[in-house]
């Protein structure tokens, strides 16, 4: 069936760090992944999404990657702030296109 | 930046009370989705809209959910007759097409009793 899952459920790192978060999918069929960041209280923030005919998308301190080949996604945070703290959540969507899938989330706290 | 707004943000309510959750999505979208997370899980799918229907629903989605745009700016969703497992929080999605990203309100708490 369809499922999307992370490696971990916390990470912990020091402020000025790269955070790199990872996640693993099982449905060979995606083709749009997306991650979300969540602050206490608050929905899902989009930060970055990318389409399974690419490997790399950059945006502001943020990098996704995808390897199809072993199903796994990834997003790394250059120069991790404080701000940075919340729970990181990937997501893919539905073969058809009409639902998310979400992962079960990672904790990033980052101290000064 | 435009964002989608849901009220209230919490809602009390007696076990077998009917609710109704809202939502203004992002003005130029046309999907609409709702999804529920119980505390400190992960989010869920529940249903999502277009064209004034329903394109498809979770299994969570059963006879006592429904959803419905009422004029052009709300989407609610409703469930007739709350259970105590029905207590999660409630986010309203929004997105432009099926292929850009889902953009999310900060939910409603939905506290049965």
């Amino acid at each position: 069936g369809e499922s999307v899952g992370l490696h971990l459920p916390t990470l912990s790192v020091q402020e000025g760090d790269n955070s790199i978060i990872n996640c693993a999918y099982s449905n060979s069929a995606s083709d749009y992944f997306i991650w979300y960041k969540q602050e206490s209280g608050k929905g899902p923030q989009f930060i970055i999404d990318i389409r399974s005919n690419m490997d790399k998308r950059q945006g502001q301190r943020v990098t996704v990657l995808l390897n199809k080949t072993v199903k796994h996604l990834s997003l790394q945070i250059a120069a991790t702030q404080p701000g940075d703290s919340a729970v990181y959540f990937c997501a893919e969507n539905n073969q058809a296109g009409t639902a998310l899938i979400f992962g079960k989330g990672t904790t990033l706290s980052v101290s000064s | 930046e435009p964002e989608v707004t849901q009220t209230p943000s919490h809602q009390v309510t007696q076990m077998g009370q009917e609710v109704i959750l809202r939502c203004v999505p992002i003005s130029n979208h046309l999907y609409f989705y709702w999804y529920r997370q119980i505390l400190g899980q992960k989010v869920e799918f529940l249903v999502s809209f277009y064209n004034n229907e329903i394109s498809e629903k979770s299994e969570i989605f059963d006879d006592q959910f429904s959803v419905e745009r009422p004029d052009g700016s709300n989407f609610t969703l409703k469930i007739r007759s709350t259970k105590l497992e029905d207590s999660a929080m409630y986010f309203c999605a929004s997105s432009g097409s099926l292929e850009g990203p889902q953009h999310f309100g900060d939910g409603t708490r939905l506290s049965i009793l």
